[in-house]
């Protein structure tokens, strides 16, 4: 099994700031990766696929980056609804998703 | 609009079992997977398996082999999961969506279904 690590935890950051979250493979997942956002109460939302592009109806200020074992979303300007949980997941082979990266407002 | 809507909440005794349905629209059924995943109160997503219907194709999660089983129905467009063997820890909600194949994101997400297991 493929084990997906993000970091932090939890991230603050005021709105208008960039934030970055970071998502690391146990071993290489070529860009397999997605991102997903969930808000409380709410389904998680695919925002990133292949690792950096961005899902239909994505703002441009969500991207993504990465391959192999070390992948990252940036959110620049964080606007209020940003706040949100984050999670990666890689599909490489059998799926399987980060913890989750809690964003709060500063 | 591409939907899945899912069946309501369940409460179960520990050692039953729960079946949830996923209903699609027909475009998004035939030529697509249809993947389970969970996320216990408070907790991350953890995916369970998937089902390509046109295949009859399943896939599972090595922590629920033996405990799950997906099925579809192309005549409803209409995907089932069913979890034996429930135990408290399997309270939950539970999601299907869709993906391109078994190894794929998943967009979109049906509404969730609760699971509360409790004696």
């Amino acid at each position: 099994e493929i084990v997906m690590t993000q970091s932090p935890d939890t991230l603050s950051v005021s709105p208008g700031e960039r934030a970055t979250l970071s998502c690391r493979a146990s071993q290489s997942v070529s860009s397999n990766v997605a991102w997903y956002q969930q808000k409380p109460g709410q389904v998680p939302r695919l925002l990133i696929y292949g690792a950096s592009t961005r899902a239909t109806g994505i703002p441009a200020r969500f991207s993504g980056s990465g391959s192999g074992t070390e992948f990252s979303l940036s959110i620049s300007s964080l606007q209020s609804e940003d706040f949100a949980v984050y999670y990666c997941q890689q599909y490489n082979n059998w799926p399987s998703f980060g913890q989750g990266t809690k964003l709060e407002i500063k | 609009q591409v939907q899945l809507v899912q069946s309501g909440a369940e409460v179960k005794k520990p050692g039953s079992s729960v079946k949830v349905s996923c209903k699609a629209s027909r475009d998004t059924f035939s030529s697509y997977a249809i993947n389970w995943v969970r996320q216990a109160p408070g907790q991350g997503l953890e995916w369970m398996g998937g089902i390509i219907p046109i295949f009859t194709t399943t896939k599972y999660a090595e922590n629920f082999e033996g405990r799950i089983t997906i099925t579809a129905d192309e005549s409803t467009s209409t995907a089932y999961m069913t979890l034996n063997s429930l135990r408290s820890e399997d309270t939950a909600f539970y999601y299907c969506a869709r993906a391109s194949s078994l190894w794929s994101w998943l967009d979109p997400w049906g509404q969730g279904t609760l699971v509360t297991v409790s004696s």
